[in-house]
């Protein structure tokens, strides 16, 4: 049980063009989901939290107008990367919360995102 | 606010010898308290959870944990290391008392290579 996904794995794109990821819960409704970025061999930062139907909360220093959130039901979040430059090139882990363990987030696979 | 400092940012041992982790958190609040493990190129899979019941917890693999308010640590340990434990550990801290969805605090992370 608690299985989060992310699409694609992986993506490739020029700069200047937007990119969107999906995170899905697979097996639980997320009332609550996050999304990190994770530079190479460091940890992860959260960028924002997102509850179903509502604005995401942006951490501080993240641009809200670049780092699109939607989380439009209780299993599907995406963020969309809008006018990628080669420094949005990074590894971006999202995680899912739900009502049975509330304290827990549950980690999807990652996706790589390299802005050619 | 929370924080979390892991000890030894790469930890090496012997396949079959004892590993041992080092987290300590500080946090002005009854913490719950994580262990992260992340593979290459994935996400993060939960080993193991402190979440105010017994402070010994056990979790998947082989690994468990003590949780020890004096000495505001919570360190993962493991009887017999095996290969496949070659890992990037993270160990993380919420609580229940923060308005912001239980956001994750991560420590910076503990390579763990296991050797022949």
């Amino acid at each position: 049980g608690a299985v989060v996904s992310q699409h694609p794995s992986r993506v490739i794109c020029k700069s200047g063009t937007s990119v969107k990821i999906e995170c899905r819960s697979l097996d639980f409704q997320a009332t609550t989901m996050f999304w990190y970025r994770q530079f190479p061999k460091k940890s992860l930062m959260l960028m924002a939290t997102s509850n179903e139907g509502s604005k995401a909360t942006y951490e501080q220093g993240v641009e809200k107008d670049k780092f699109l959130i939607n989380h439009a039901s209780l299993t599907l979040s995406t963020l969309t990367v809008t006018s990628a430059h080669p420094e949005d090139s990074s590894f971006y882990i999202c995680s899912a919360k739900g009502q049975a363990y509330l304290e827990t987030q549950y980690f999807g696979p990652g996706t790589r995102l390299l802005v050619l | 606010a929370q924080s979390v400092t892991q000890l030894g940012s790469h930890v090496s041992v012997s396949e079959g010898a004892l590993v041992l982790l080092r987290c300590n958190y500080s946090s002005s609040v009854p913490p719950y308290l994580f262990w992260y493990v992340q593979y290459p190129n994935q996400g993060l899979q939960l080993l193991l959870k402190y979440t105010s019941a017994a402070t010994l917890v056990k979790g998947i693999n082989g690994f468990e944990a003590e949780f020890k308010k004096s000495e505001t640590s919570f360190h993962l340990t493991k009887p017999s290391a095996h290969m496949s434990d070659a890992a990037e550990y993270y160990c993380a801290v919420s609580d229940e008392l923060t308005g912001g969805g239980n956001k994750l605090t991560f420590g910076t992370g503990t390579q763990l290579k296991v050797e022949l």
